[in-house]
């Protein structure tokens, strides 16, 4: 069955960076398309980013471009997300989520998200 | 980019009734619409995508309509388990940067 499970999240003071992981099992990962969505509290679902299933092609919400970079590992079934220059405003779970071919655009199966503090 | 826009913010109805919600796109996303639900502490779970298609597993009381601009998520005949928010998300070709609309939170009358 699909896995996917986060991690990497933690508090972080604004302005530095964290990178979250993502370890995918159960799945064909070169196969699929991969999401990042967030979550803040007691919020709505924000879309951040997407690359395509080899990697080459990404896409970000604006509130992130320039700051966020998605990247994947199809050796190591691992999708990731570097964020720089953190904000206040970046608190929130962050949720992995597989696409449902090598680029669709929804999000098939999700993690269970990891929680992202931006706090001095 | 694209405003996904639901109403009503928050919908009571009876279980065994019907629940109909809505969500508009603020310019055309043909027929590139998916439906999330998603229950307190838990992650999203896909029940509807290209407008109209179940996911996976998701049982017909879930329907959805519409294209373009306008569109509409149906569950028939509510069951407790049923009871959560619904978000839709557009993902058109282009602008390529998909959005979620606000989420309607579907609550026991």
């Amino acid at each position: 069955q699909v896995q996917l499970v986060e991690s990497g999240g933690g508090v972080v003071q604004p302005g530095r960076s964290l990178r979250l992981s993502c370890a995918a099992s159960g799945f064909s990962f070169s196969d699929y398309a991969m999401h990042w969505v967030r979550q803040a509290p007691g919020k709505g679902l924000e879309w951040v980013a997407v690359t395509s299933y080899h990697g080459s092609d990404k896409a970000y919400a604006d509130s992130v471009k320039g700051r966020f970079t998605i990247s994947r590992d199809n050796s190591k079934n691992m999708l990731y997300l570097q964020m720089d220059s953190l904000r206040l405003d970046d608190t929130a779970m962050y949720y992995c989520a597989r696409d449902k071919s090598g680029w669709y655009g929804i999000s098939e199966y999700w993690g269970q998200g990891t929680l992202v503090t931006v706090s001095s | 980019e694209i405003v996904m826009t639901q109403s009503p913010a928050t919908l009571s109805v009876s279980p065994g009734e019907r629940a109909t919600l809505s969500c508009r796109a603020s310019q055309s996303v043909s027929s590139n619409l998916a439906w999330y639900q998603q229950k307190p502490g838990q992650a999203p779970r896909l029940l509807i995508y290209d407008a109209s298609t179940r996911a996976t597993g998701i049982p017909a009381r879930f329907s959805g309509g519409g294209s373009g601009t306008e569109f509409t998520l149906t569950i028939s005949s509510l069951q407790s388990e049923d009871f959560a928010v619904y978000y839709c998300q557009q993902y058109n070709v282009w602008p390529l940067m998909y959005t979620f609309g606000q989420g309607t939170k579907l609550e026991i009358k």
